[in-house]
């Protein structure tokens, strides 16, 4: 299994803005992805951070909105720019790791105002 | 593309009943899985599923991999309060593929 943490757990942000969310793996990881979960949906996959190169964005969502790095195997961070309350989610790092199994971050809840 | 469709939306049950939630894909899955989620949290994974007819338990939870592929189910015996939430199954096609989510079983225990 793999251990992830998120950094912040919680923020409370004013339109505009730009917040930045550090996630990291307690072990080298190949596959990194983040998640958006608004309120009472599923989870809606938003990149996938690749190591050394530019993360791979799914359909709706841009680098420019959403700029991701990812320096080396234990380490990523998703900025949300320029926000509006429609950004207000959860925002979830996410590992395979061990037999093709993916794990979980507690998650950032993001509130913009 | 792939599609989950996962039931029932929504169950309310009493504390002690038996929980039983499912699956089911458009196409073959080669691994299920299965998280909860409770309020303001990550999901969890309960269990992990990797090869068509497997059964595994995890305490009270009993999850079966169909042996279609293309379903899976997951079952709680004796079910109480601290099972309150969001559960949700995930499929993955082939190893490179991106997991599907279903939309999740929100699971209430009356008092």
């Amino acid at each position: 299994s793999a251990v992830i943490s998120q950094k912040p757990s919680r923020d409370i942000c004013q339109r505009g803005t730009s917040l930045t969310i550090q996630c990291q793996v307690d072990s080298q990881v190949t596959m990194m992805f983040w998640y958006r979960q608004q309120p009472g949906q599923s989870l809606t996959l938003i990149a996938t951070a690749n190591q050394g190169s530019e993360a791979t964005y799914e359909s709706g969502f841009v680098i420019d909105k959403f700029p991701i790095s990812r320096p080396n195997l234990t380490f990523s961070t998703l900025t949300v720019s320029n926000m509006s309350p429609e950004d207000s989610s959860i925002y979830l790092c996410s590992v395979v790791s061990g037999r093709e199994t993916q794990y979980f971050g507690p998650g950032t809840r993001l509130l913009v105002l | 593309g792939q599609q989950l469709n996962q039931s029932p939306q929504s169950m309310f049950i009493q504390e002690g009943e038996d929980v039983s939630m499912n699956c089911t894909s458009s196409s073959i899955f080669n691994t299920w899985l299965w998280y909860k989620q409770d309020p303001g949290e990550g999901p969890v994974l309960l269990i992990a599923l990797y090869k068509a007819g497997e059964l595994t338990s995890n305490g009270r939870l009993t999850a079966q991999f169909g042996i279609t592929r293309k379903d899976s189910f997951l079952n709680i015996s004796a079910s109480i309060p601290s099972d309150v939430g969001i559960y949700f199954c995930a499929g993955r096609g082939n190893r490179d593929d991106k997991i599907i989510f279903g939309k999740g079983t929100r699971l209430h225990i009356l008092p």
